[in-house]
Order: structure tokens, then sequence, then C-alpha cells
């Protein structure tokens, strides 16, 4: 099957500091997605991006399918972007998701 | 839109004993659902799929026997863990696939089972 990996596994910051979260998977894909785990559980929707690049706020990513990475940009970090960052990645509607990142932003 | 909800939120039982996870759309009507379950600091891995007046597909090394799956209408989807080990204690989490031309997953908030 597909394996996808994430980097950095773990990452601390600064409040206001900006970072940048890695996706490698090993095949063609064509659907991408990146969500934020908070820390009660909830996996909530951040982009839909198989290909491209996206804005969202703060947020942003890009994907470059052919040499299957994707890139999730957080600028001037916040408190509350604490949590876990998963990409999740499928040749179809099933998803398999990364190791996850695990952020934590200090004050 | 695209509000997904589980019940319960958690749930303790004792071992032997059987429980019933509901998966919701609430504001969407859902072809396909799914099912994750993931172990504390650990990814989501995938246990079924789950098509509207369908079996559901399991993947490999998930017992169809031990997770009873119905996913009756295009708004729930049920899983039953039946006679719970405490192995079988984990946060499980459903989703829906809204079809609007992407395959973006919803989620829903998730059920945490204790078996003692």
């Amino acid at each position: 099957g597909i394996q996808v990996e994430q980097s950095p596994p773990d990452l601390i910051l600064q409040e206001g500091a900006n970072s940048t979260l890695r996706c490698n998977f090993s095949d063609s894909v064509n659907n991408l997605q990146w969500f934020h785990q908070n820390p009660w559980g909830q996996l909530i929707n951040l982009f839909y991006i198989p290909s491209g690049t996206k804005q969202n706020g703060r947020l942003s990513a890009t994907t470059v399918a052919t040499e299957r990475y994707s890139l999730l940009y957080i600028s001037s970090s916040q408190t509350t972007d604490s949590g876990v960052y998963f990409c999740a990645v499928g040749a179809g509607n099933m998803l398999t998701f990364g190791g996850g990142t695990r952020l934590m932003v200090k004050p | 839109g695209a509000v997904v909800s589980q019940h319960p939120s958690w749930v303790i039982c004792k071992s032997g004993t059987s429980v019933k996870i509901e998966c919701r759309s609430l504001d969407f009507q859902a072809t396909t659902m799914f099912w994750y379950r993931q172990f504390p600091k650990q990814s989501l891995m995938l246990m079924a799929t789950s098509n509207e007046g369908s079996k559901a597909t399991y993947e490999q090394g998930v017992e169809k026997d031990k997770f009873l799956i119905n996913h009756a209408s295009l708004t729930l989807s049920t899983l039953t863990v039946t006679s719970a080990h405490p192995e079988d204690s984990s946060f499980y989490i459903c989703s829906a696939d809204r079809d609007r031309g992407t395959k973006t997953q919803y989620f829903g908030p998730g059920t945490r089972l204790l078996v003692l």
C-alpha cells in the first residue's frame, strides 16, 4: 500500500513563529487532505489539495504531485494551533494517514 | 455545513459485552462512511468502508465478525464492537464522504471506548 511520511514528528514553537510541515508519499495520488486534530480528538479539515497551492488565513498548503510531496505552512503561530497535524492521501476516496506532526505552540 | 456526529462520545464497558457506536451525517447525505481507530499518540488506521445498503469492506487484519458495521441509511452508520476485550479499548472515529466533486471527508468527534 501507499506509504505516507510526515516530518518533523514533533515541533515546539514560540507564539508568533512560522513553520513548515512536510508530507511525502510513495505513489501517485488524486486525493490529499490536511487535517488538524485538536486536543479533544476532533479532526478539522484544513485543505483538500491533491495539487497546487491554497491559502486560508494564516495557513497555506502546496502539493507537488509529480514529486510526491505536500507542504503545510503555518504563519504567526498561535497557542490554539497546538495539536497534531495529519496529512492523508489516496487514489480515490479512501485515505491513508501519515504519522502526524505534533505541534506545541508556547505563549 | 458538513457536520458529522457520533454517539456516545465515550463509553466504559465490561469485558465480554457489546458496544454500539452511531455515526450520523447531520446536514448532508453520505453514500460512503468510513470507520477508523486511533491508539494513543498514533495515527488513524482505516478499519472499514461502509456503503449505504451494502456490506462493508474491511481492511486487512480487521475481524468483520468482531466489528459489525451497518449502513442502513444515507445519514447513519453504526459500528458494533462485539464481545469487547481490553485490547479493543481505543478511540473510534467515523467520517463521511460528501461528494461535491471533491473527495473531502468530514470527521465525527470520535468515541473513546474503555473495556475493563
